[in-house]
């Protein structure tokens, strides 16, 4: 298995709602990543998780909360969110190690409106 | 890590090699230079990496030039699904440290038919 599962593709929720975004891999990474992509910019970093443990968080506010039960699934919790923070949101995932490239390999992302 | 400079937006014939370049002027010497492209609604995808040799896969070629301080990315025969945003980006290789995988703004690079 050499791909990252992101589910769902597509969310719509309003700004009192909660919800959440799940990735899986099976490949043995031990890094994780979330980013947001917002239409024709870049992905931007937002979490990065290292053998379970978040390792870095990009000073996102806390609507946004983060969650790693296991080295194979990486969970975004949303809560509360606004109208801007409808965007892509693509997992990653690399192999931490010493001999690591640590190449990403992204997931197709979760598209999210928030109403 | 170092910052990445990349032209906007490149046009290439369908068939043609595409070359894309990269400029990473800061780069020091324990950093790689990375491409991912990202086609239309689909997650970023790896294509190359290399430190100071020229690489090859069966995606594309990595030209690193000699002083380090540029790089140009290689497609040898460019098709329509090749159509995509380009993204350089250079970081160490830190092993078991912290990764912060930070995208510039990439080339918008069009195949034309």
């Amino acid at each position: 298995d050499t791909e990252v599962t992101q589910t769902p593709k597509h969310l719509v929720m309003g700004m009192t709602n909660k919800k959440s975004l799940k990735c899986e891999q099976h490949m043995g990474h031990r890094a994780m990543y979330w980013y947001k992509q917002k239409a024709k910019k870049p992905p931007e970093l937002m979490f990065v998780y290292s053998y379970e443990k978040l390792s870095i968080n990009e000073s996102v506010p806390s609507r946004f909360s983060p969650e790693c039960p296991n080295s194979s699934l990486l969970n975004l919790h949303l809560h509360a969110l606004q109208p801007e923070d409808s965007a892509l949101y693509l997992c990653a995932s690399s192999l931490q190690g010493p001999s690591g490239a640590n190449v990403l390999t992204f997931g197709a992302g979760s598209r999210l409106t928030v109403l | 890590d170092a910052k990445t400079t990349q032209p906007p937006s490149m046009d290439c014939a369908e068939g043609r090699a595409a070359n894309l370049p990269c400029n990473h002027s800061t780069i020091s010497g324990n950093e790689y230079v990375y491409w991912y492209r990202q086609i239309h609604s689909q997650g970023p995808q790896y294509i190359i990496h290399g430190l100071k040799n020229n690489e090859t896969n069966e995606m594309a070629s990595l030209i690193i030039t000699e002083d380090r301080k540029s790089s140009t990315l290689i497609l040898p025969h460019a098709t329509l699904r090749d159509t995509a945003v380009y993204y350089c980006i250079v970081r160490v290789v830190r092993g078991n440290r912290d990764d912060k995988i930070i995208f510039g703004k990439g080339t918008r690079l069009h195949i034309l038919p």
